[in-house]
């Protein structure tokens, strides 16, 4: 089974400093493995995944992730924090083994505040 | 905008009540999901249609159904309501299913309060 955790349920960060929400997964095959931004009252809006390839992936709103396999971690980053990245962050992961569906398993989530 | 549509946006209803949330996916996109999102128990995944057909289920429960239509749109019934059902029910869809890294496209929810 698949299984995503985001161990913090909150990260502060003053406005300009970088952040970091993190991200562990956990699956039998290889994971293709996703962020997404939930923003008060709105559903789930798509900011980067990894399936292949380059370890750094680039996505929406400058936000970038490392994926990490001998950790098994895909941590979010952003070298300079808005106020406005203040929301609701999720890490989700794909199972792409034979038997697994098309699901995408999520994480607790993770509520990034953006100090001023 | 995501270009997935749930609807109604808010419900309320009353305990042992029946309600039916409407989804209508992505053009193009052929699956369709169904997750509830409620504080204690964060996003659960309930169940995959493509193309009409059943093709995953998470943890959904019997008092609960879903279905797709040619059209494919999709409902979601949910029966019997108690006080623990209520929470915020998305719908996403994707072009594809099965081994595709293809990422969920997710309307804004709809809003189940069962009093």
């Amino acid at each position: 089974a698949q299984s995503v955790a985001q161990p913090e349920d909150q990260v502060n960060v003053a406005e300009g400093n970088p952040l970091t929400v993190k991200c562990t997964y956990s699956v039998s095959g290889n994971p293709y493995l996703f962020w997404y931004v939930q923003y008060p009252n709105r559903g789930l809006q798509f900011l980067l995944k990894y399936i292949t390839g380059d370890n750094l992936v680039k996505g929406s709103y400058g936000f970038e992730a490392e994926f990490n396999k001998s950790q098994t971690s895909f941590h979010l980053k952003k070298p300079s924090a808005l106020v406005s990245d203040s929301a609701l962050y999720f890490c989700a992961v794909r199972d792409m083994s034979n038997n697994a569906g098309n699901m995408l398993t999520f994480g607790g989530g993770t509520r990034l505040m953006v100090k001023p | 905008d995501s270009g997935v549509t749930q609807t109604p946006k808010h419900l309320i209803t009353a305990t042992g009540q029946r309600v039916t949330l409407r989804c209508s996916p992505r053009s193009g996109d052929l699956s369709v999901y169904w997750y509830q999102q409620s504080l204690d128990q964060g996003l659960q995944f309930l169940i995959q249609y493509y193309n009409g057909e059943e093709r995953a289920k998470g943890n959904i429960l019997e008092r609960f159904s879903a279905q797709q239509f040619p059209d494919l749109h999709s409902e979601l019934n949910l029966s019997s309501l108690e006080l623990g059902d209520s929470a915020l029910y998305f719908c996403a869809s994707s072009v594809a299913s099965g081994r595709k890294g293809g990422e969920l496209f997710f309307g804004e929810g709809s809003r189940l309060t069962v009093l």
